[in-house]
């Protein structure tokens, strides 16, 4: 079974630009959920969704969105980036059942410039 | 307090020698708990899950859970110079449905 897919791998922007991250799940799990890594930080989570709706939101600003469509997929969007937003944006999918069990994809890093 | 919580480390061990990993949490009704690993520059990978009170064993790895003290640890035997990496606690905290909160992450590093 293929894992978690997240693409871009890799991404420069500047300042005020905005960012689109993809995110495949596992064939068969629901539940997409997204976080910002960054060294001071940790992992930091964003939001989570199942079923296409928002089923957990983080304490992050609305520039921060997301959607999820019914294969499952998952997209991210920042807009206007700021300096701050440069870090791994990481994808994890879970199956409905397996008690939140989450499997992470490669990630994507996000550079602002 | 923080909803998960860990030593940040870095945790030096010598190789062959048992490296202890802790993490405590706030939710007194966290059901869901799960230990990853991550290497440098990777994404955190899934060593372990533990549900219930007591020791689940997994090869050179040892989860141990105490809800009454709100505790869980990993043990990892024999240590080798290629556990070296930072350990995420997870947790799932039911007052906010069922998100899955992690904490901070303790570097680990074993000398050969």
């Amino acid at each position: 079974k293929a894992g978690v897919t997240q693409t871009p791998r890799y991404l420069i922007k500047t300042r005020g630009q905005q960012v689109t991250l993809s995110c495949s799940p596992i064939s068969g799990h629901r539940s997409v959920s997204w976080y910002q890594q960054t060294p001071g930080q940790g992992l930091q989570f964003l939001f989570e969704y199942f079923s296409e709706t928002q089923r957990n939101k983080g304490n992050f600003p609305g520039r921060f969105s997301g959607r999820q469509f019914s294969n499952s997929r998952s997209e991210m969007n920042v807009s206007t980036l700021e300096l701050g937003d440069s870090a791994l944006y990481l994808c994890a999918s879970s199956f409905p059942g397996q008690q939140e069990t989450q499997y992470f994809g490669p990630g994507t890093r996000l550079l602002v410039l | 307090q923080k909803e998960v919580e860990q030593n940040s480390g870095p945790l030096s061990v010598p190789e062959g020698a048992i490296a202890s990993l802790n993490c405590t949490y706030s939710d007194r009704g966290s059901q869901s708990f799960f230990w990853y690993r991550q290497y440098s520059g990777k994404s955190p990978e899934l060593i372990m899950s533990i549900y219930s009170n007591g020791d689940k064993e997994d090869g050179r790895f040892t989860a141990q859970l105490n809800k009454a003290s709100q505790y869980v640890s990993l043990l990892i035997r024999d240590s080798q110079p290629s556990d070296s990496a930072t350990y995420l606690c997870a947790v799932n905290i039911v007052i906010i449905h069922d998100k899955v909160i992690f904490g901070p992450g303790t570097s680990l590093s074993v000398i050969p």
